[in-house]
């Protein structure tokens, strides 16, 4: 089975500094995706990026990007210059085809401080 | 649009009571699912449907049952409720259409159930 594993549960950073999150998964398929979904306090979730495994160029939506070691299992978000806003929980999940085997890691929250 | 909504927001309920929650897609989509968020464990896939009339069982299915008769809605059901149900619960739905790679799932606000 899929695993998907974020060793912090919690991060800060300064208002328009860089902080890069952690995602590792583990996985025998080949073909698959890889998203980042970002949790406000209202609790929607929010898609914020999202990676094809069979593409070996990193993705990026404005300031947030991604590390992708296809090899490594590691799946790592960046976000630059970050805003008050950006304060969430933010979740890496991976997913195939089809979508039932969409699998969660725990959670990091991140705090922006001003 | 109002893409996936969950009725209700919240809900308090005795252990061994019943109750259905509602979700509902306006996007015409094929799949959907039913996670619960649990603090530190991320969202865990309870049971989800490819298609009117079809569901599948998930990650934790235990106590909870779901039914797909229309499209649009998909209703996860608790018969009997109890304390360990208490989490908040995520309605999402996608759509594998062939041209596009991946399944991007759309979610719901959440529902939270607290049982006493």
């Amino acid at each position: 089975a899929q695993t998907v594993t974020q060793s912090q549960p919690e991060m800060s950073v300064q208002e328009a500094e860089t902080v890069t999150l952690s995602c590792t998964y583990d996985t025998s398929e080949s073909d698959y995706y890889l998203f980042w979904y970002k949790q406000p306090p209202s609790r929607q979730m929010i898609l914020v990026i999202r990676q094809e495994a069979y593409k070996q160029q990193n993705a990026t939506e404005n300031r947030f990007s991604v590390n992708f070691q296809k090899a490594a299992k590691s799946f790592s978000l960046k976000i630059s210059d970050s805003q008050l806003g950006d304060a969430a929980m933010y979740f890496c999940a991976y997913g195939r085809n089809y979508g039932q085997n969409f699998v969660f890691g725990p959670g990091t929250r991140l705090s922006v401080l001003p | 649009n109002a893409g996936v909504t969950q009725t209700p927001k919240f809900r308090v309920l005795k252990t061994g009571q019943s109750m259905t929650l509602l979700c509902a897609q306006d996007m015409n989509h094929e799949y959907m699912y039913w996670y619960r968020q649990d603090p530190g464990m991320g969202l865990r896939l309870i049971h989800y449907s490819v298609g009117e009339g079809t569901t599948a069982k998930g990650e934790v299915p235990d106590g909870y049952n779901v039914s797909r008769l229309k499209k649009q809605n998909f209703l996860l059901g608790l018969e009997s409720a109890a304390p360990s149900q208490t989490s908040v619960y995520f309605c999402a739905s996608s759509y594998p259409r062939s041209s596009l790679p991946y399944n991007e799932q759309f979610f719901g606000p959440g529902t939270r159930l607290t049982v006493l």
